[in-house]
């Protein structure tokens, strides 16, 4: 099993939409969550990065964390043509000095298509 | 600020050669830069853990000695693939951090090597 599943999709929505993309993971030692949007043959972009339970708002983006499920959630509101890419979550644990160890664990990443 | 760049974007060679690929952090001193290696459709995968002026760290199952990395400056990290193979055709994306702060990674835009 995987330490982070994500949907690979593809998953195609209409301008306008809002779309919901998500993660799970099975390590409880993760702590620092983030997403990472990353467009074709070009390295990746961070887009959010929360460390708590609950909602982090940027814009048109939300990141929702819930540590009890194990279960992270990207939402994208009002979403572009140029939001199409690939959608990436990644966490990361903890060191012994309680900041973030560093080394990133990805999903697999989502393609994401928004078609005018 | 926080720019990545990679060099260079895309090289070809021929079986047997070795390739070197440099990282830069462009406006900002990275103390900690990571090495990751994305297949096709497929996520990155973390191969080594490079800090300035020290031997990196490298993943379960990635050959030092093939992928070779150095980290001379607090700007500057290399990436030498050894001996390349068809097998080692991928895509070789580096990141950097803030001395000091892992939490957040700046990623390069990569570097697409192909070996024939």
């Amino acid at each position: 099993q995987k330490e982070v599943e994500q949907d690979p999709g593809p998953l195609s929505v209409p301008e306008g939409a809002i779309v919901s993309l998500n993660c799970t993971y099975s390590n409880s030692a993760f702590q620092y969550f983030m997403w990472y949007r990353q467009y074709s043959r070009k390295g990746p972009e961070l887009l959010m990065y929360t460390y708590s339970s609950g909602n982090k708002e940027d814009g048109r983006f939300t990141a929702q964390v819930d540590k009890s499920s194990k279960y992270i959630s990207l939402f994208i509101r009002d979403s572009q043509p140029s939001d199409s890419a690939t959608y990436l979550c990644a966490m990361t644990r903890p060191n012994a000095g309680g900041t973030s160890y560093g080394k990133l664990t990805f999903g697999q990443g989502t393609i994401l298509t928004v078609h005018p | 600020g926080a720019v990545v760049s990679q060099h260079p974007s895309r090289v070809i060679c021929k079986s047997g050669t070795s390739v070197k690929i440099e990282c830069r952090s462009l406006d900002f001193q990275a103390t900690t830069m990571f090495w990751y290696r994305q297949f096709p459709k497929q996520s990155l995968m973390l191969m080594a853990t490079s800090n300035e002026g020290s031997k990196a760290t490298y993943e379960q199952g990635v050959e030092k000695d093939k992928f070779l990395i150095n980290h001379a400056s607090l700007t500057l990290s290399t990436l030498t693939v050894t001996s390349a193979h068809p097998e080692d055709s991928s895509f070789y994306i580096c990141s950097a951090t803030l001395a000091g702060v892992l939490d957040t990674q700046y990623f390069g835009p990569g570097t697409r090597l192909t070996v024939l």
